[in-house]
């Protein structure tokens, strides 16, 4: 079943702006990660933050993970063209075994 | 991070007849997973590939169905069975080590079912 719900479902925005895009989950988790998919291709794993951490940067991402909430969030900065693809979230179930479960995505689109 | 190669990428095929997509791993890991994403969705797991037994399959999924092999640490595959329209989807196959909880995905087979 759907763990994680991001918002917005889709969302459009100008080369260089900031986007900001969220995820909330339902149990207790180890992990959550963030994966990008170009056109309906294999996933690109983009960054994992452990449920003791609460912030993380890769590049021009920055992950945030408040577990109180039960939300996540990704900001890309100084968004690129190329940047344009769906994103997922991912947890890590606390008990589980290794598996996943998938948010919705994000569809975002950067008009140059 | 692992390569994965994924066969085919892409397929169209009649409906009542099968197909087996293989996913080969350029070095030995412990878990390998199998995907779907229907059209517009997000991707479901199918079933964990286990090495040397059969595979464990999430709910809504049956081995009759969706038959799945690991001979070895680096391949598997996974049939799609007695195909319809409604299979029609990108299949994935997934990898992680035990202990690093980063997955890596293959390219995905895009089928299209007629």
């Amino acid at each position: 079943s759907q763990q994680g719900e991001e918002d917005p479902q889709a969302l459009s925005i100008q080369e260089g702006e900031n986007a900001t895009m969220n995820c909330s989950y339902k149990t207790s988790i180890n992990n959550l990660q963030w994966y990008r998919q170009n056109s309906g291709r294999g996933l690109v794993h983009l960054i994992l933050i452990r449920s003791n951490e609460r912030e993380k940067h890769s590049g021009r991402l920055r992950v945030t993970l408040d577990t109180s909430k039960k939300s996540s969030s990704l900001l890309i900065t100084a968004s690129r063209a190329a940047d344009t693809a769906s994103y997922f979230c991912a947890t890590g179930q606390v008990g589980g075994s290794e598996k996943l479960v998938f948010g919705k995505g994000t569809k975002l689109t950067v008009n140059p | 991070s692992a390569v994965i190669s994924q066969k085919p990428s892409r397929d169209i095929c009649q409906r009542g007849t099968s197909l087996t997509i293989q996913c080969q791993v350029d070095s030995q890991v412990t878990m390998m997973f199998w995907y779907r994403q229907q059209p517009g969705q997000s991707l479901t797991l199918i079933a964990t590939a286990n090495q040397g037994s059969e595979a464990t399959y999430e709910s809504g999924f049956v081995i009759d169905k969706f038959p799945i092999s690991r001979p070895n640490l680096t391949f598997s595959t996974l049939t799609v069975s007695n195909m319809s329209p409604e299979d029609s989807s990108i299949y994935l196959c997934s990898v992680e080590d035990f202990g690093n909880t980063e997955a890596f995905f293959g390219q995905g087979t895009r089928l299209t079912v007629v």
